[in-house]
């Protein structure tokens, strides 16, 4: 089925551990990015990208990284885990950032820092 | 501040019935306002999107209506089904070089047979 793939769906890990979250869209969506979703707030931007080879910084991008090699993959990696970092990660997708195209969100990684 | 912001937090209806969400936003440059149904451990799905110039859009059972004036939009759910149980996220788009997106908190609502 077209759409969005994230793995893994759920992840442990001990403060300082590094991990990748991946995220892979098969639509030729130029626009991708991850989100994190924390409770009693509303989803919040880390990075994006406009297209392969190009990235920024969202709202709340320390502690985490991205590149984009290729329009399809996507993957947010975790340098050194903190238990700040514990929430739920969506990665999303849309043909452009732009006005209005509608966006294509993952089914998200629930990740927990102990 | 961009902000926006739902009531209620969470409600309770029976199956059959009708109910109306709320979502208030002071968000500027606006570009767009749309509702998003999240269904428990899944991403958000696109229901709607209104820019500035449509005060109401259908999607099935849902219509959203937009006030740009009093920067109000409003989901109204007709003859609820228990797969209607599910938070519902309304999103501002600023109208911006990058088109950053403002999310509100959700209203967690459970649809009861």
């Amino acid at each position: 089925n077209a759409g969005v793939t994230q793995t893994p769906k759920f992840q442990v890990l001990k403060t300082g551990q590094s991990m990748t979250l991946q995220c892979a869209q098969d639509m030729n969506h130029e626009y991708m990015s991850w989100y994190r979703q924390d409770p009693g707030m509303g989803l919040r931007l880390i990075h994006y990208s406009v297209g392969a080879g190009i990235t920024d910084q969202g709202e709340v991008p320390n502690g985490y990284n991205v590149s984009r090699s290729t329009t399809e993959d996507f993957p947010l990696r975790l340098l050194s885990a903190a238990p700040s970092q514990t929430s739920v990660y969506f990665c999303a997708s849309s043909v452009s950032g732009t006005e209005y195209y509608g966006y294509t969100f993952g089914s998200g990684t629930r990740l927990t820092v102990v | 501040k961009n902000q926006v912001e739902q009531s209620p937090q969470s409600l309770i209806i029976l199956e059959g019935k009708n109910c109306t969400l709320q979502c208030n936003y002071t968000v500027s440059p606006f570009s767009n306002l749309r509702w998003y149904k999240q269904d428990t451990g899944r991403g958000p799905v696109s229901l709607t999107i209104m820019t500035f110039s449509e005060n109401t859009k259908s999607n099935g059972r849902y219509t959203a209506t937009l006030d740009a004036d009093t920067k109000q939009s409003s989901l109204h759910i007709t003859a609820s089904q228990l797969s209607d149980s599910a938070s519902y996220i309304c999103v501002v788009m600023l109208n911006t070089g990058f088109q950053k997106l403002v999310f509100g908190t959700g209203t967690r609502l459970l649809v009861s047979p």
